[in-house]
C-alpha cells in the first residue's frame, strides 16, 4: 500500500507570490491534516479536512487555506508569501477522524521563500 | 492552551546504552499521546500510541509510559543503536469532542547514538 505522497518535495518562491502544495493520502483514508514545521516554532497544526469539509483550523492567518477533493486528495494554498512562511509543510492522513488510530505522515514539502 | 515540552532538547549517548526521553504536557484532558521519529529531511514515523486510559505501550526495544494525571510521558529505548539516531517527537491529541485529528507537538529531542 502506497504511503502518503506530497508534491512538490522542494519549492523556491519569492515574497508576494502564492503557492499550492498537494497531498495524496493513503488509499481509503478520508482525513487529511496539514502541519507547518519550522526550527523556531516546531510543528504547528494548520487545518484538517474530512470528507471534503474542514473540521478544525489552527491559528494561522487567512493567507493559508486548503481544500479536499472527493478522492480525499488535499491541497493547501498560501497567498502573498512572506519570508516567515519558509518551512517544511507536512500532511498526515488517517482512515477516520477523531478515533484512536495513528496518523501517517508524508515526507513533506520544503518551501523556501526568498 | 495545551503546551508540550520535551527535555532534553538534544542527547548524545554511546551505542548500547539504555536511555529515557521525557515529555510533559500542561492539560491532562488528552485523548491519546503519540511518539514519533523524524529523520533529517523526512516526514514523521509513528512509533507508539498510548490511549489516555492506558499506562504504557511497548514495541520491540521501545517502551512508552503515560501518567495522565501528572502530565508526563517517557520513551524508553533499550540497547540503543546508531540507527536510532533521529529526532523524537511527542504529540498529544485533545480529548475527543467531535472528531478532530489536531495534534499538539513538542519541539523534539535530537538523539545521537555514537558507534
Amino acid at each position: 500500500k502506497a504511503g502518503v505522497t506530497q508534491t512538490p518535495r522542494y519549492l523556491i518562491k519569492t515574497r508576494g507570490q502564492q503557492v499550492t502544495l498537494s497531498c495524496s493520502p493513503i488509499s481509503g483514508h478520508r482525513s487529511v491534516s496539514w502541519y507547518q514545521q519550522t526550527p523556531g516554532q516546531g510543528l504547528q497544526f494548520l487545518f484538517e479536512y474530512f470528507s471534503e469539509t474542514q473540521r478544525n483550523k489552527g491559528n494561522f492567518p487567512g493567507r493559508f487555506s486548503g481544500r479536499q477533493f472527493s478522492n480525499s486528495r488535499s491541497e493547501m494554498n498560501v497567498s502573498t508569501l512572506e519570508l516567515g512562511d519558509s518551512a517544511l509543510y507536512l500532511c498526515a492522513s488517517s482512515f477516520t477522524s477523531g478515533l484512536p488510530e495513528t496518523q501517517y505522515f508524508g515526507p513533506g514539502t520544503r518551501l523556501l521563500v526568498l | 492552551k495545551q503546551e508540550v515540552t520535551q527535555i532534553p532538547a538534544a542527547l548524545s549517548v554511546p551505542e548500547g546504552e539504555n536511555l529515557v526521553l521525557n515529555c510533559s504536557f500542561t492539560d491532562s484532558a488528552i485523548y491519546n499521546l503519540q511518539w514519533f521519529r523524524q529523520d533529517p529531511g523526512k516526514g514523521l514515523t509513528s512509533l507508539l500510541l498510548i490511549q489516555s486510559s492506558q499506562r504504557e505501550q511497548t514495541s520491540g526495544r521501545l517502551n512508552a509510559s503515560l501518567d495522565k494525571s501528572s502530565g508526563r510521558s517517557t520513551l524508553y529505548i533499550a540497547a540503543s543503536q546508531p540507527g536510532d539516531s533521529a529526532t523524537y517527537l511527542c504529540a498529544v491529541k485533545k480529548e475527543w469532542w467531535g472528531g478532530s485529528e489536531k495534534l499538539v507537538f513538542g519541539k523534539g529531542t535530537k538523539l545521537t547514538v555514537n558507534p
